[in-house]
């Protein structure tokens, strides 16, 4: 298997602009896993799907930010309009079942002038 | 909330010596997990533990869970270069419904 993949893996844009990072899980993975890391904040849960369902999105940091699994095998976060502070490193990340180990994709560097 | 603590936040040593890296919960924990990530990398999951009092053993990994599961540790005997890296717990309490909760990482360097 691939893992978990993530595009794009670096992305540049300018406040206010659209951003949408991807992901595609491990094939038969039932959760997928949306993390943020920055220096000042670490690794941070932003939301988990379970079966395609959001099942907790306590962690999105404000409405600008989405995130939508709309097949087994296809994830999206948007972020709608970015600023500066969202600059960070996102991760995916896909479990076979609730409290398995989680495989991460090699993120996306978002860097928002 | 939940939170999870980790001590250090960087440690520094000279290959070769040992290395132990703790984490503590504000809450029981259900169980706890181990990841490894290197820099410019993401994280990589090193081992689960379950049972109070757990201990298990990665060839110079030794990891243990605390008898009232609210504390672990991680230690690394004589540690190489490719040891190199920062470790995050990630602990999910007892009946919550919610999923990992990382703690901060200790960001192991090791000088040659």
């Amino acid at each position: 298997d691939a893992g978990v993949i993530q595009s794009p893996r670096h992305e540049v844009t300018e406040m206010g602009q659209e951003v949408t990072l991807r992901c595609k899980p491990i094939s038969g993975h039932d959760y997928l896993f949306w993390y943020r890391q920055t220096m000042m904040r670490g690794l941070e849960l932003l939301i988990y799907f379970n079966n395609n369902v959001p099942i907790d999105d306590s962690g999105m940091p404000e409405d600008r930010f989405s995130a939508k699994m709309p097949n087994a095998s296809f994830s999206t976060l948007k972020i709608q309009p970015s600023e500066p502070r969202d600059s960070a490193v996102y991760f995916c990340a896909s479990s076979l079942s609730y409290s398995y180990e989680q495989y991460f994709g090699p993120g996306t560097r978002l860097t928002v002038t | 909330g939940q939170q999870v603590m980790q001590i250090p936040q960087y440690q520094h040593v000279q290959e070769g010596e040992d290395f132990t890296t703790y984490c503590n919960s504000s809450t029981t924990l259900s169980n706890i997990q181990w990841y490894k990530q290197r820099p410019g990398g993401h994280p990589v999951f090193l081992i689960q533990l379950v049972k109070s009092g757990e201990v298990k053993k990665q060839k110079r990994l030794t990891f243990q869970f605390g008898e009232a599961k609210k504390n672990s540790s991680l230690h690394i005997t004589a540690t190489q270069t490719t040891d190199v890296g920062t470790y995050f717990c990630a602990g999910r309490p007892v009946g919550s419904a919610r999923q990992l909760t990382f703690g901060s990482g200790t960001q192991l360097t090791v000088l040659p």
